[in-house]
């Protein structure tokens, strides 16, 4: 089992839709979580981060989080056509916040 | 601050060549990581170092890649010789210290070994 895991995708969602892209890790006492967005040719930037289970908003971004269920997921709300990248879920792993595993990321088109 | 910054942008070379790709961290971070994409096989973490001190390197693929930290502002990532299946986008990262604290990436560098 791969230590992230996430849809590959293509994930097409309609412009102003919510787009919701989902992630699984293996490691149980992962505490640090993360969502990085990837513009093709250019290097990831996160656009959020979360810590503790629930969920977490900024602005049209919402991360969730299940510890139990080893599940981190990031809603899109009101999708634009800017939001079209790749998302890349990340978590760090044996207790160690240097060591971050990155999933294979899911690529994300919204369609005018 | 200008980010993390690498060079070169982009590298073009034939396999047997050593190559030598550079970052500079962001000031204070004290955490500098190494990693390859492709599409095959994703954003590998190569190796990182904290203040300056390799910690793990277990993803660097093969004795022919290596990589030095001689001070909190310039890293090294060195591949000799290189081959064909080296080609990828190399990124440099930097963090700084405590806990949950995210990572910064470079613009990478694309390397083509011909």
């Amino acid at each position: 089992q791969k230590e992230v895991e996430q849809n590959s995708g293509p994930l097409s969602v309609p412009e102003g839709a919510i787009a919701s892209l989902n992630c699984t890790y293996s490691d149980r006492v992962s505490q640090s979580f993360f969502w990085y967005r990837q513009y093709s040719g250019k290097s990831p930037e996160l656009i959020m981060s979360i810590y503790s289970n629930g969920d977490k908003e900024d602005g049209r971004f919402t991360a969730q989080l299940n510890k139990a269920s080893q599940y981190v997921s990031l809603l899109i709300r009101d999708s634009q056509p800017s939001d079209s990248a790749t998302y890349l879920c990340a978590v760090n792993v044996y207790g160690n916040n240097n060591d971050m595993r990155f999933g294979a990321g899911t690529r994300l088109t919204v369609k005018p | 601050d200008a980010g993390v910054i690498q060079s070169p942008r982009h590298e073009v070379t034939e396999m047997g060549q050593e190559v030598t790709l550079r970052c500079k961290p962001i000031s204070g971070h004290n955490s500098l990581f190494w990693y390859r994409q492709t599409m095959m096989r994703g954003l590998e973490l190569l190796i990182y170092f904290n203040n300056n001190v390799p910690i793990d390197d277990s993803g660097m693929p093969e004795d022919r890649f290596s990589a030095k930290m001689p001070n909190a502002s310039f890293s090294t990532l060195k591949i000799q010789p290189s081959e064909p299946r080296d080609s990828a986008v190399y990124f440099c990262a930097s963090r700084s210290g405590g806990a949950g604290n995210e990572q910064f990436f470079g613009p990478g560098t694309r390397l083509t070994v011909l």
